[in-house]
């Protein structure tokens, strides 16, 4: 069946320091992927999303490529804050349902 | 707008009894969903609706029920409620289903 599956967590960084959060997805189709981050006692808020291969989802920094041919939707931030200390989920669409991954908790210090 | 809106934010039930967690939305959606959050588990897509008077299940449905009477309310049922229904439940919902999702401020069940 369809999945996401992402990078083991927790993640922590110092500030300004290089983002990458792997995920990769098994899908029958064409999938739309998503990205999204939740904040501490908050619900799940986009983040980015691209809708078909080689489309780049771009949002408050953050980045990721739609790649078919290695089915990976990699997030990455070039220079983290403290702010962006959050659990982030890779998800994707296909048909009428939403497949999300486990996600990956981000701690950025000072 | 509010957007999507959830109550309770917290309840604790016993074993047996029944409840319902109410779910809205004033953005004239018509796809709604029901997820529930565990640890380690990411979210799981319980129920969702196309659309008014349309239900159907996604991954684990059992022990829950829903209808959708309205665009605006997707009320999701717990008929006889157990410990492993202990989890955060999320409310979502979009334009269509290609669309992304908005979701709900949560609800934190606990089942003792």
């Amino acid at each position: 069946g369809d999945s996401v599956t992402q990078m083991e967590g927790p993640v922590t960084l110092s500030e300004e320091a290089f983002l990458t959060i792997n995920c990769t997805y098994t899908a029958t189709g064409y999938p739309s992927l998503f990205w999204y981050v939740q904040y501490p006692g908050e619900g799940l808020q986009l983040l980015l999303k691209a809708t078909k291969a080689d489309d780049k989802g771009s949002n408050k920094g953050f980045e990721a490529t739609y790649r078919k041919e290695t089915t990976s939707f990699h997030l990455e931030k070039g220079s983290v804050q403290v702010s962006d200390s959050a659990v982030y989920f890779c998800a994707l669409r296909t048909g009428n349902q939403f497949y999300f991954g486990t996600g990956t908790s981000l701690t950025v210090i000072p | 707008n509010a957007g999507v809106t959830q109550t309770p934010k917290f309840q604790v039930l016993k074993t047996g009894q029944s409840m319902t967690l109410q779910c809205a939305q004033d953005m004239n959606h018509e796809y709604m969903s029901w997820y529930r959050q565990d640890p380690g588990m990411g979210l799981r897509l319980i129920h969702y609706s196309v659309g008014a008077g349309i239900t159907d299940q996604g991954e684990v449905p059992n022990g829950y029920n829903v209808s959708r009477s309205t665009t605006e309310d997707f009320p999701l049922r717990l008929l006889s409620a157990a410990p492993s229904q202990t989890s955060v439940y999320f409310c979502a919902s979009s334009y269509a289903d290609y669309y992304e999702q908005y979701f709900g401020p949560g609800t934190r069940l606990t089942v003792t």
